[in-house]
């Protein structure tokens, strides 16, 4: 069975501080790697992709990956009340039947104080 | 303007009753997915398309069905069979699953609620 798990938070931090919001996946055969943001009673926005080990930087926010440990993550600098939202990861199946699907982890909600 | 659009926004369902939700991209897509979120869940997949004419089921596809019969459309009908159908139902289309990167696109949603 493949899972995404992240923790449900909620995950509280002051205006201007640095949001650390965690994912890891079981299925090594997974290469690309999503991040998505959604607000209350919406569907979910793409905010992040990744697929090479590393960070990959777009404005305030940073995703890491690490393959050997299946992990990735999402940084959020100078965090504004507005990030206040539920964080989706997903992983990618890139073999099989079933490629292109997404696994979704169950979210982590993040509140962003002022 | 390009994107997904799903409709009603909100539904309703009385008990035996068979209700279908719309979902429509002009994004020339070739895949299309149905999930069901239920609240502080994640996103299941129902039901899933990579091309016109054929779909798949996904992890949660008992008391639903799909068709695929153009590209654009891939509606989704809630069956009497579906015994706990009240949630917050995503369709969703990409490029196509050859891709590594390949992003998912959302319509806004259709919450559907049982009478």
């Amino acid at each position: 069975q493949k899972e995404v798990e992240q923790n449900s938070g909620p995950l509280s931090v002051p205006e201007g501080a640095i949001a650390s919001l965690n994912c890891t996946y079981s299925d090594r055969g997974s290469q690309s790697f999503f991040w998505y943001r959604q607000y209350s009673g919406k569907s979910p926005e793409l905010i992040m992709f990744i697929y090479s080990n590393g960070d990959k930087e777009d404005g305030r926010f940073t995703a890491q990956l690490n393959k050997a440990s299946q992990y990735v993550s999402l940084l959020i600098r100078d965090s504004q009340p507005s990030d206040s939202a539920t964080y989706l990861c997903a992983a990618r199946v890139d073999y099989g039947g079933s490629q292109g699907n997404l696994i979704f982890g169950k979210g982590t909600k993040l509140s962003v104080k002022p | 303007d390009g994107g997904i659009t799903q409709s009603p926004k909100y539904l309703f369902r009385k008990e035996g009753q068979n209700v279908t939700l719309s979902c429509e991209q002009n994004l020339n897509h070739d895949a299309m997915y149905w999930y069901r979120q239920d609240p502080g869940q994640g996103l299941r997949l129902i039901y899933y398309s990579q091309i016109v004419n054929d779909f798949q089921k996904g992890d949660i596809a008992e008391g639903y069905s799909v068709s695929r019969e153009k590209k654009e459309s891939f509606p989704l009908t809630v069956t009497s069979a579906q015994k706990n159908p009240t949630a917050f139902y995503l369709c969703a289309s990409s490029m196509g699953r050859a891709r590594r990167g390949e992003k998912l696109f959302f319509g806004s949603g259709t919450q559907l609620s049982v009478l």
